[in-house]
């Protein structure tokens, strides 16, 4: 079945550093991605997404590139701030029509702490 | 446009007691879904529905029942609630097709004492 995996968190970073969350996905087909950020006390809330192949996502100065020979859809920022400390998770979706729902597979969530 | 709404935000049980979680969506979306969300646990499903009148299990149905009588709402009922219900619940409505995203409401903090 489809699956996703993300990097072990929590991760903890200073204000400016670079951040990169790894994600790989096991998938029949061609699933879509998403990456989605949970605030604290908050309900997630979509970030970026691609739906093929090579398609990057980008929001917010955050960045996520499909790989398919690697896949991976790993989520970067250049530089990190105290706002974006926050649960990110990794996602795929994928649709086969008739009675399939498209059922959303999310990773287990990376804790991300940025201090000043 | 208000999305996916959730009421309560907040609410205390008691063993035994019983409650109606509503979900409101103003986006005309065909599919609607419900998680609970507990501490290392991620996002699990507990029901879903395709489409007005229908209405599926997903992976932690058990102590759970829906209804989703109108396109636009969904609702989550505990019958006789118990601690192990104590959770975060967020509701969730998207479009057909791989290409599109989930929109989620703000949750539920539900406990059971």
């Amino acid at each position: 079945g489809n699956s996703v995996t993300q990097m072990e968190g929590p991760v903890t970073l200073s204000e400016e550093a670079f951040l990169t969350i790894n994600c790989t996905y096991t998938a029949t087909g061609y699933p879509s991605l998403f990456w989605y950020v949970q605030y604290p006390g908050e309900g997630l809330q979509l970030l970026l997404k691609a739906t093929k192949a090579d398609d990057k996502g980008s929001n917010k100065g955050f960045e996520a590139t499909y790989r398919k020979e690697t896949t991976s859809f790993h989520l970067e920022k250049g530089s990190v701030q105290v706002s974006d400390s926050a649960v990110y998770f990794c996602a795929l979706r994928w649709y086969a029509g008739g009675t399939s729902y498209g059922k959303l597979t999310f990773g287990q969530g990376t804790i991300l702490t940025v201090h000043p | 446009n208000a999305g996916v709404t959730q009421t309560p935000k907040f609410r205390v049980l008691k063993t035994g007691q019983s409650m109606t979680l509503l979900c409101a969506q103003d986006m005309n979306h065909e599919y609607m879904y419900w998680y609970r969300q507990d501490p290392g646990m991620g996002l699990r499903l507990i029901h879903y529905s395709v489409g007005e009148g229908t209405t599926a299990k997903g992976e932690v149905p058990d102590g759970y029942n829906v209804s989703r009588l109108k396109k636009q709402n969904f609702l989550l009922g505990l019958e006789s609630a118990a601690p192990s219900q104590t959770s975060v619940y967020f509701c969730a409505s998207s479009l057909a097709g791989a290409g599109y995203s989930y929109t989620f409401g703000s949750g539920t903090r539900l406990t059971v004492v």
